[in-house]
C-alpha cells in the first residue's frame, strides 16, 4: 500500500461546477498536511494547509479526518485556471510524502 | 517573500557527460534542502536530503556516486548528475527549509534531456 494516496482522475469538470478530491494516508503519526498544485511542467506551488478544524481559503477548502486517515479539497465555482494536477502531500518527521496527484481539467 | 531560485531552468547533455543543477536561496538560510525528480505523469519523488555542512542523506534506490549533492553553504546546494544516461532525462526540483518555521519553498525546476 502506498504511503499516500491519490486517484489520478483525470476529473473533467464544467466550469462552475463543485469538485472534490480525496487522499488516503497510512502512517496515523503523521503530523501535517498539505494540498499542493503543479501546473504542467512546473514546480508544485502550496494551495493550502490542512487543519483537524478544517479551513477555506475563498472557494477552496480543505479537511482532515484523522480517525479515518485521510483528507479532502472541496473546489466550489470552479475556473478554468484551477486546471492543474492536485498533490496531497502528508508530513511525517520533517519528510515530505507526496501523492501521485489527481489531474483536474475544467471545461468551459 | 522566500525564493528559491534553480538553474538551469533546461539543459540537454549528451550521454555519458556530467551535469551540475543549483539551488540557491535567494532571502533565507536554507538548513535543509531536499532534490526531487519526476518523471511525466508520476509523483515527485525524493532523492537525497542535504543539511548544510554535511552529507547527504540520499533515499534507497537513488545511487550516491551517481547523483553527487553538495549543500556547502547556507544559501546554495548542488546536485550533479554523472555519467548521464537518457534514462536520467527528468524533471529535478529542489526545495529548501529556513531556519525558521516548517515552511518549504520549491525551486522552478529543471529539465534534463540526455541524448
Amino acid at each position: 500500500r502506498k504511503e499516500v494516496e491519490q486517484d489520478p482522475g483525470p476529473f473533467n469538470v464544467p466550469e462552475g461546477a463543485t469538485v472534490a478530491f480525496n487522499c488516503t494516508y497510512s502512517n496515523s503519526a503523521s503530523q501535517s498536511f498539505f494540498w499542493y498544485r503543479q501546473d504542467c511542467r512546473k514546480e508544485p506551488k502550496l494551495l493550502m494547509s490542512v487543519y483537524s478544524s478544517g479551513n477555506e481559503d475563498g472557494r477552496f477548502t480543505a479537511q482532515l479526518n484523522r480517525a479515518s486517515q485521510y483528507i479532502s479539497l472541496l473546489i466550489r465555482d470552479s475556473k478554468l485556471s484551477d486546471s492543474a494536477t492536485y498533490l496531497c502531500v502528508v508530513e511525517n518527521d520533517y519528510q515530505l510524502i507526496w501523492g501521485a496527484g489527481t489531474k483536474l481539467i475544467i471545461k468551459p | 517573500g522566500a525564493v528559491v531560485s534553480q538553474h538551469p531552468s533546461r539543459v540537454i547533455c549528451k550521454s555519458g557527460t556530467s551535469v551540475k543543477i543549483e539551488c540557491r536561496s535567494l532571502d533565507f538560510q536554507a538548513t535543509t534542502m531536499f532534490w526531487y525528480r519526476q518523471f511525466p505523469k508520476q509523483s515527485l519523488m525524493l532523492m537525497a536530503t542535504s543539511n548544510e555542512g554535511s552529507k547527504a542523506t540520499y533515499e534507497q534506490g537513488v545511487e550516491k556516486d551517481k547523483f553527487l549533492i553538495n549543500h556547502a553553504s547556507l544559501t546554495l546546494s548542488t546536485l550533479t548528475v554523472t555519467s548521464a544516461h537518457p534514462e536520467d532525462s527528468s524533471f529535478y526540483i529542489c526545495s529548501a527549509r529556513g531556519t525558521a518555521g516548517n515552511t518549504i519553498y520549491f525551486g522552478e525546476g529543471s529539465w534534463l534531456t540526455v541524448v
